[in-house]
C-alpha cells in the first residue's frame, strides 16, 4: 500500500501564480486534511474534510481552497500565490478521530 | 482553546542516553494525547498515544503517561540511538470533537551523536 501521497514533492512559484497540491490515499478513509509546517509552529491545520462530500475550515485557511473530489482526494489550491506562503505542506488521512497518517509533504517557495 | 506546549529544542545527547522531552496541554474537555515522530525529509508518523488519565503510551522504547494533574505528557526514552534523531510533536485531541483534529506543538528537534 502506497499510504498517502502527494504531488509535487518540491514547486517553487512566483508571487501571483497559482498552484494546485494533489493528495490521495488508498485506505479508505473517511477524513481528511491539509497542514503547513513552519519553523517553531508545529503543525497548524489549513482545511479539512471529515467525510467525501464535506470540508471545513481549520485554523489558518486564508488563501487556500479545497476541494474533495472523492474520497480518495483532496487538492490543496492556492489561487494567487504570497511569500508568506512559503511552508511545507502535509496531507493526512483517519477514520474519524483515530490515528492520522500523513503524506511525506510537498515544500513550497513563493518568491 | 487548547493548546499544547513543548520544550524547545534542539536537544543533543549522546548515544546510550536518557531522553526525557517535556509536553504540557491545556484542554476544554478530555483530550487523548499523542507523540508523533518526523524522521528528516519524511511526513509524520505516530509513535504512541493515550486516551485517558493514567493511560501510559508506549512504543520502539519510548513511554509517556498521560498525568491530568499536571496536564502533562512528558516522552522518555531510557537509551537512545543515533536512529533516534527526529523532530518530536506532542499533540492533542479534543475528544468532543467527534473528527479528531489535532493540535500540534512546536516540535522538539533530537541530535544522537555517536
Amino acid at each position: 500500500n502506497a499510504g498517502v501521497t502527494q504531488t509535487p514533492k518540491f514547486q517553487v512559484l512566483k508571487t501571483g501564480q497559482s498552484m494546485t497540491l494533489q493528495c490521495a490515499q488508498d485506505m479508505n478513509h473517511n477524513s481528511m486534511y491539509w497542514y503547513r509546517q513552519d519553523p517553531g509552529m508545529g503543525l497548524r491545520l489549513i482545511y479539512y474534510s471529515a467525510s467525501e462530500g464535506t470540508t471545513d475550515k481549520g485554523e489558518v485557511p486564508n488563501g487556500y481552497n479545497v476541494s474533495r473530489l472523492n474520497k480518495r482526494e483532496f487538492s490543496l489550491r492556492l489561487e494567487s500565490a504570497a511569500p508568506s506562503q512559503t511552508s511545507v505542506y502535509f496531507c493526512a488521512s483517519s477514520e474519524p478521530a483515530l490515528e492520522q497518517f500523513f503524506g511525506p509533504g510537498t515544500r513550497l517557495t513563493v518568491l | 482553546g487548547n493548546s499544547v506546549t513543548q520544550m524547545e529544542g534542539p536537544v543533543t545527547l549522546s548515544e546510550e542516553a536518557f531522553l526525557t522531552i517535556n509536553c504540557t496541554y491545556t484542554a476544554t474537555g478530555y483530550p487523548s494525547l499523542f507523540w508523533y515522530v518526523q524522521y528528516p525529509g519524511e511526513g509524520l508518523q505516530l509513535l504512541l498515544k493515550a486516551t485517558k488519565a493514567d493511560d501510559k503510551g508506549s512504543n520502539k522504547g519510548f513511554e509517556a503517561t498521560y498525568r491530568k494533574e499536571t496536564t502533562s505528557f512528558h516522552l522518555e526514552k531510557g537509551s537512545v540511538q543515533v536512529s533516534d534523531s527526529a523532530v518530536y510533536f506532542c499533540a492533542l485531541s479534543d475528544q468532543a470533537d467527534s473528527w479528531g483534529k489535532l493540535q500540534f506543538g512546536a516540535g522538539t528537534q533530537v541530535v544522537v551523536t555517536p
